[in-house]
């Protein structure tokens, strides 16, 4: 079955610790993205790839990081330099323009303590 | 800049009522395409409906409708006689076509269904 894989759904880190989020798709899809969610917040974009070797940064990238070395993988990290890590992460692939509907993972829910 | 409001934070029904989620949408393209997706308590997004602009007659699909409305920048969604299984968060979208730019999602609507 075509999809798109997050590992684990829950994560739990120490403060001051970075920590790799992994996203994997097999829908053959250029586009990914990485998106947070907070409580009444709606999903809000950290970064996004329209292809390999290229991505862009979202509306909240301060404190991410990202690699897009294979068109099937989107790993996201979160540094210690994020502020309010603590949070829902969900990773989502398309066919490349806006245009198109995104097909969600399961996400990662990240407790920072 | 483009902007997506949604501004029923919850709702609660009874089963079997109907209920509809508004959504209303800003952006200064002439060509934007507008999505509605549903997450359930699992977490998951589940996409179910695209629309563009230049096509604003309603769409039904099983208990589903969509109003798509120009004049007033809105794209509501209704769900008829409501089942406990709609329970979810609901999220209406916006793409605008200039700019290949991501969706821009609303703060979503809450949706309770109550046996």
């Amino acid at each position: 079955d075509g999809g798109i894989t997050q590992s684990p759904k829950y994560l739990f880190r120490k403060e001051g610790q970075n920590v790799t989020l992994s996203c994997e798709q097999n829908l053959n899809h250029d586009a990914m993205y990485w998106y947070r969610q907070d409580p009444g917040q709606g999903l809000r974009l950290i970064y996004y790839s329209q292809i390999v070797n290229d991505f862009q940064k979202g509306d909240i990238a301060e404190g991410y990081s990202v690699s897009r070395e294979k068109k099937e993988s989107f790993p996201l990290t979160v540094t210690s330099a994020q502020k309010n890590p603590t949070a829902f992460y969900l990773c989502a692939s398309s066919v490349p323009g806006g245009v198109y509907e995104q097909y969600f993972g399961p996400g990662t829910r990240l407790t920072v303590t | 800049a483009q902007k997506v409001t949604q501004a029923q934070t919850e709702i609660s029904v009874v089963e079997k009522e109907d209920v509809t989620l508004d959504c209303v949408y800003e952006t200064r393209d002439t060509t934007y395409y507008l999505f509605w997706y549903k997450q359930p308590p699992s977490g998951e997004l589940v996409f179910l409906i695209r629309r563009n602009s230049f096509d604003e007659q309603n769409e039904i699909s099983g208990r589903y409708s969509w109003n798509f409305q120009k004049s007033t920048s809105s794209f509501n969604f209704t769900i008829t006689a409501s089942q406990v299984v709609d329970s979810a968060v609901y999220f209406c979208a916006l793409s605008e076509m200039a700019g290949n730019t991501p969706l821009v999602f609303g703060k979503g609507t809450r949706l309770s269904v109550i046996a």
